[in-house]
């Protein structure tokens, strides 16, 4: 079936380090993709979306591409701060007209000053 | 404006008890979800409603689990006879609908069942 797999956390980066976090998915069908976060004591936010190949997802200086050669979504920021400590769930949904998320584990960031 | 609300936000029940999880998703959107999210694991889905009736289940674990959302707003998702591996975070989100738009997720419920 359909599933995302992201790496395995916890990563902990000082302040102003360049961050990767990367997720994999199945290739079934023309998937949209998606970055969630959660910041403590909160729930699940969209932080970045693709809905098709090569397409470049981009919200609060992070960035992930829409990799179909590779099938891959890999978040990236080139200088974190201590306020993008959450974790980050990376999340596929089939098609274009779906409703229904898959999402990976999860990956917790700490960011120290 | 308001987000989707979720309550209670802890609940703690005893093994064999029924419990029932509330959640008001944002007006207006006639989309409803369930996820539930056990420790270390990202959101599984769970139900989705598409104004009250229940369109997609699938994921309902077993015939303990039922939701209603008997006007198209509200949503209360029930337990009956509760067990330890039910002890999870519960999450509600809603959307206005169409497929691709982006779901909005409350803060959760945390069940514990001991």
């Amino acid at each position: 079936g359909d599933s995302v797999t992201q790496m395995e956390g916890p990563v902990t980066l000082s302040e102003e380090a360049f961050l990767t976090i990367n997720c994999t998915y199945t290739a079934t069908g023309y998937p949209s993709l998606f970055w969630y976060v959660q910041y403590p004591g909160e729930g699940l936010q969209l932080l970045l979306k693709a809905t098709k190949a090569d397409d470049k997802g981009s919200n609060k200086g992070f960035e992930a591409t829409y990799r179909k050669e590779t099938t891959s979504f890999h978040l990236e920021k080139g200088s974190v701060q201590v306020s993008d400590s959450a974790v980050y769930f990376c999340a596929r949904r089939a098609g274009a007209g779906s409703y229904q998320l898959t999402f990976g584990k999860g990956t917790k960031l700490s960011v120290i000053p | 404006g308001a987000g989707v609300s979720q309550t209670p936000s802890n609940k703690v029940t005893e093994k064999g008890k029924y419990v029932e999880l509330r959640c008001d998703p944002i007006s207006g959107h006639t989309a409803l979800y369930w996820y539930r999210q056990s420790l270390g694991q990202g959101p599984e889905f769970l139900i989705y409603f598409q104004g009250t009736g229940a369109a997609d289940d699938s994921g309902l674990p077993n015939d303990r689990f039922f939701a209603v959302r008997p006007e198209g707003s509200v949503s209360t998702l029930k337990i009956q006879r509760t067990e330890r591996g039910d002890s999870a975070v519960y999450l509600c989100a809603s959307s206005p609908g169409q497929g691709g738009s982006p779901l909005h997720f409350g803060n959760g419920t945390r069940l514990t069942v001991t």
